[in-house]
């Protein structure tokens, strides 16, 4: 039962490109949604996170945009550069629930070129 | 202040053999959630552990695994008579609050069953 999808699996831009993730999630019980980057060999680590009740929310070059309505949101990060290369993990989670766990995407692994 | 803290990073097990994987969470966190990764894949949520108590373990495999976060010490994931299936990257996080989708990812430890 995979409760939040993400796609797409791979990504390759150029440098400078706005590359875009896209999730989408079932449980409307979900309060917030991060996403987590993580580096080949490392553990992810956090980089931005938005409630629902919010439809945009910005932090330096990488931007949450949230479609309540739809169940969607996505990852946009501005000015790409190749020290962004990693794979990028959309979340859910129902915060202070019993289920303290996040609800992982399955990943997008991008490469920005130089 | 140090990060999330996982040894060992690499454990090489042959099938039957038990493995012990140890997470020394963030300094004044007291919630630790162990994730698997398998290979090309998202992580999957194991268990959530508070001191000495187990909150949610809905994602552990009801067969051979076990974990524990006891007073004092670091909370150990154990999986006796490992086999191929469990090769993995196990992770480890925690956070301040409960059930908080600010959790802080330890390095991993990957195991290899041969």
């Amino acid at each position: 039962q995979q409760q939040v999808k993400q796609s797409p699996q791979s990504l390759i831009v150029q440098k400078g490109g706005i590359p875009i993730i896209n999730c989408a999630y079932e449980n409307t019980a979900f309060d917030y949604f991060p996403w987590y980057q993580q580096f080949p060999g490392k553990g992810p680590a956090l980089l931005i996170a938005i409630r629902p009740d919010v439809s945009e929310k910005k932090e330096g070059r990488f931007t949450i945009s949230f479609n309540k309505s739809a169940k969607q949101f996505s990852l946009h990060i501005m000015d790409s550069q190749p020290g962004d290369s990693a794979t990028y993990f959309c979340a859910a989670i129902r915060e202070g629930g019993s289920q303290g766990n996040l609800i992982f995407g399955k990943g997008t692994k991008l490469s920005v070129k130089p | 202040n140090a990060g999330v803290m996982q040894n060992p990073r690499h454990l090489v097990r042959r099938r039957g053999q038990e493995a012990r994987l140890r997470c020394s969470p963030m300094k004044g966190h007291s919630h630790v959630y162990w994730y698997r990764q398998l290979p090309e894949e998202g992580l999957k949520f194991m268990v959530y552990l508070q001191k000495e108590n187990i909150i949610d373990e809905s994602g552990m495999p009801k067969e051979r695994f076990s974990a524990e976060f006891p007073k004092e010490g670091p909370s150990i994931l154990r999986i006796q008579q490992v086999v191929r299936g469990d090769s993995a990257a196990y992770f480890c996080a925690s956070s301040v609050r409960g059930s908080s989708y600010e959790q802080y990812f330890g390095p991993g430890t990957r195991l290899t069953v041969t």
